[in-house]
């Protein structure tokens, strides 16, 4: 199976902030890799699919890049809607794996 | 509007089973594949199991293979969760969503609760 390793698990950051999450997968996943961002209490909603591409609706401050096996979200400068669980998945084979989430916080 | 209503949660047994219905609308149902993922309560999200568009490709976790069954009925516009042999692990909200390609995962369900306890 695929494991996905994200990191980190917590991340304290200010307004204003770049902001980088990455995850890391076991085998080759090409671009099957998406974001997810979650709220307290809420579904989780697609932020980037494609490991690059923007998903409808979502603000151009995040973005989604690939260098070989490391798979990064980005937020170029971090407002207060974006404190939230986030998460990577990979879709490139059965079984799915999402990587274990990232809490992004308010230093 | 995509819209995706899960249903059928509930409070069972270890042992027993329960079976999860998610309600579609707004789209062409049986154009799509589907998803069930959940979420122990404050821990990450698992994906459970896919169905493809004619049922022809069904995938399971291995965490539920052998005790969970996902079965769609594009007539009735309903993706389903048969879960059997229910142990306390699987205790979690559950969420369908739709598709698996490129525009997969981009529409949730609000989600089931599924509490296995005696």
């Amino acid at each position: 199976d695929i494991q996905m390793t994200q990191s980190p698990s917590s991340l304290p950051a200010s307004l204003g902030d770049r902001v980088t999450i990455t995850c890391r997968a076991s085998q080759d996943i090409g671009n099957y890799l998406r974001w997810f961002q979650q709220k307290p209490g809420k579904s989780p909603r697609l932020m980037i699919y494609g490991a690059t591409n923007l998903a409808a609706g979502v603000p151009s401050r995040f973005s989604g890049s690939r260098s070989g096996s490391d798979y990064s979200l980005t937020i170029s400068s971090l407002e207060s809607e974006d404190m939230a669980d986030y998460y990577c998945l990979q879709s490139k084979e059965s079984p799915f794996t999402f990587g274990s989430g990232t809490k992004l916080e308010i230093k | 509007e995509v819209q995706l209503v899960e249903s059928g949660g509930g409070l069972v047994q270890p042992g027993r089973s329960l079976k999860l219905s998610c309600l579609a609308s707004g789209f062409t149902f049986s154009n799509y594949g589907m998803n069930w993922i959940r979420q122990a309560p404050g821990k990450g999200l698992e994906w459970v199991a896919s169905i493809s568009s004619s049922s022809s490709y069904i995938y399971y976790a291995d965490t539920v293979k052998g005790r969970f069954t996902i079965s769609r009925d594009n007539a009735k516009n309903t993706l389903y969760l048969q879960m059997t042999s229910l142990r306390s692990e699987d205790t979690a909200l559950y969420y369908c969503a739709r598709g698996t390609g490129s525009s997969g995962f981009a529409y949730w369900g609000q989600g089931t609760l599924v509490t296995v306890s005696s």
